[in-house]
């Protein structure tokens, strides 16, 4: 399982745009670089997937270069309601592979 | 989209006793779910992979027979936590992946607040 490597924490202030690297540097040809959101408490929320290149939808984009050793999470205008951890996984592209969770990056958004 | 369920979702119990943890899939049937455990400030860690009809596959250093996996059918998983120790006191959160995603995108429970006295 390819390993993932994130900064521990952040800090930003709300309306910011928010960008979060993740470097995966034994990712396999198969692995699809995925991210989720986890508000103290909870369950981890699925934020974006991708294999390549650039993912937009309704929350996050997804920033992956062609040798996809790393991607970049961007969140726009941050609110406060964004404070959480934010986990890069990198998993097969099949259904019902674990998932091995790194350290995360702790977000702190601030008014 | 997919909703992953967990019951309780906190509980409070006496060291020596066994607590039972379940998980359930509420629209989708799942013939895998993940069980996890996360400390205060921690990340999750993999316990174990519950396979509908089989027995659970554990992580390495996690005790199959203090951490009881049952998959009674597909949309249920459940943890039993026996004899349970103040160091057990954790954060409990399983996952599950509907069979037909085009991604390998799990859907996570809420959680259940263990804490052992």
């Amino acid at each position: 399982l390819a390993k993932t490597t994130q900064p521990i924490s952040m800090d930003s202030y709300e309306g910011q745009e928010v960008n979060i690297t993740c470097s995966h540097n034994n990712i396999a040809t198969n692995d699809y670089i995925t991210w989720y959101q986890q508000f103290p408490s909870q369950g981890p929320r699925f934020i974006i997937q991708g294999y390549k290149t650039k993912v937009t939808n309704e929350v996050a984009s997804l920033f992956i270069p062609a040798d996809r050793k790393s991607s970049t999470l961007s969140l726009p205008r941050v609110s406060l309601s964004d404070t959480a951890v934010y986990y890069c996984l990198v998993v097969g592209n099949n259904a019902g592979n674990m998932l091995t969770f790194g350290g995360g990056t702790r977000l702190m958004v601030k008014p | 989209g997919a909703v992953v369920s967990q019951h309780p979702s906190w509980v409070i119990c006496k060291s020596g006793t066994s607590v039972k943890i379940e998980c359930r899939s509420l629209d989708f049937q799942a013939t895998t779910m993940f069980w996890y455990r996360q400390f205060p400030k921690q990340s999750l860690m993999l316990m174990a992979t519950s396979n509908e009809g089989s027995k659970a596959t554990y992580e390495q250093g996690v005790e199959k027979d203090k951490f009881l996996i049952n998959h009674a059918s597909l949309t249920l998983s459940t943890l039993t936590v026996t004899s349970a120790h103040p160091e057990d006191s954790s954060f409990y959160i399983c996952s599950a992946c509907p069979p037909l995603a085009g991604y390998n995108e799990q859907f996570f429970g809420p959680g259940t607040r263990l804490t052992v006295l």
